[in-house]
């Protein structure tokens, strides 16, 4: 497709489930990142792909959480025994030759 | 490791006024900066970017930013803002090694007629 396409545009689930969440990346992007927003709260860095390079997990939060990314293309993020405070809207972004970020118009995760 | 300051979280401004978003970061090797606009339930958009060369860089939608190295500032300006201006910007660094940026707190730019 033309842009950075994320599914489930919104997530509800019950506290002790697990989640998963997919982007889909511009085609030809080499670079993946994965962003958490919080309401109110700016952007915080997830987890980062750079080709076949071992990813940056430096924002990963908790062990709960992973992401791997499928043959250069395709990245899942999984969140594993949801709690309350993992409820915010997950943002995907690639990246090309220009530097510039492309970001998907995110996953709202809700945690009841 | 770098961070991102935007210094107001909120700015009420009338249609057609000027108006400047405040931005500093820290970093001790050089970055790349960007401001990131977000529309009402949207993703983010680029506004503008500085990767090298000219100090005064200029986005789209009549946004410019100005690099200031020795006040380590990105402040971002519009000289008369439109009602459809009204959305969250951010404000981002990154390494220019490393690559992944990290955003500010965002500032919420509320346009009023």
């Amino acid at each position: 497709g033309a842009g950075v396409s994320q599914s489930p545009s919104n997530k509800v689930t019950e506290k002790g489930k697990d989640v998963e969440l997919r982007c889909d990346p511009i085609s030809g992007h080499t670079a993946l990142y994965w962003y958490r927003q919080s309401l109110g709260q700016g952007l915080e860095f997830l987890i980062y792909f750079q080709g076949n390079s071992a990813p940056d997990k430096s924002g990963l939060p908790s062990d709960r959480f992973s992401a791997e990314r499928t043959g250069g293309s395709v990245s899942t993020l999984t969140i594993q025994r949801t709690q309350q405070e993992d409820s915010a809207v997950y943002l995907c972004a690639s990246r090309g030759n220009t530097g510039e970020l492309f970001f998907g118009e995110g996953s709202r995760l809700t945690v009841l | 490791a770098q961070s991102v300051t935007q210094l107001d979280s909120q700015v009420p401004v009338f249609e057609e006024a000027p108006v400047e978003l405040r931005c500093n970061y820290s970093s001790s090797v050089s970055v790349y900066l960007f401001w990131y606009v977000q529309y009402p339930n949207q993703g983010l958009q680029l506004l503008l970017k500085y990767l090298s060369g000219s100090t005064l860089v200029k986005g789209i939608n009549g946004f410019e930013a100005e690099f200031n190295k020795s006040q380590t500032s990105f402040h971002l300006r519009k000289p008369s803002v439109h009602i459809s201006d009204t959305a969250e910007y951010f404000c981002a660094v990154a390494d220019t090694g490393r690559r992944a940026l990290t955003f500010g707190s965002g500032t919420r730019l509320q346009v009023q007629p």
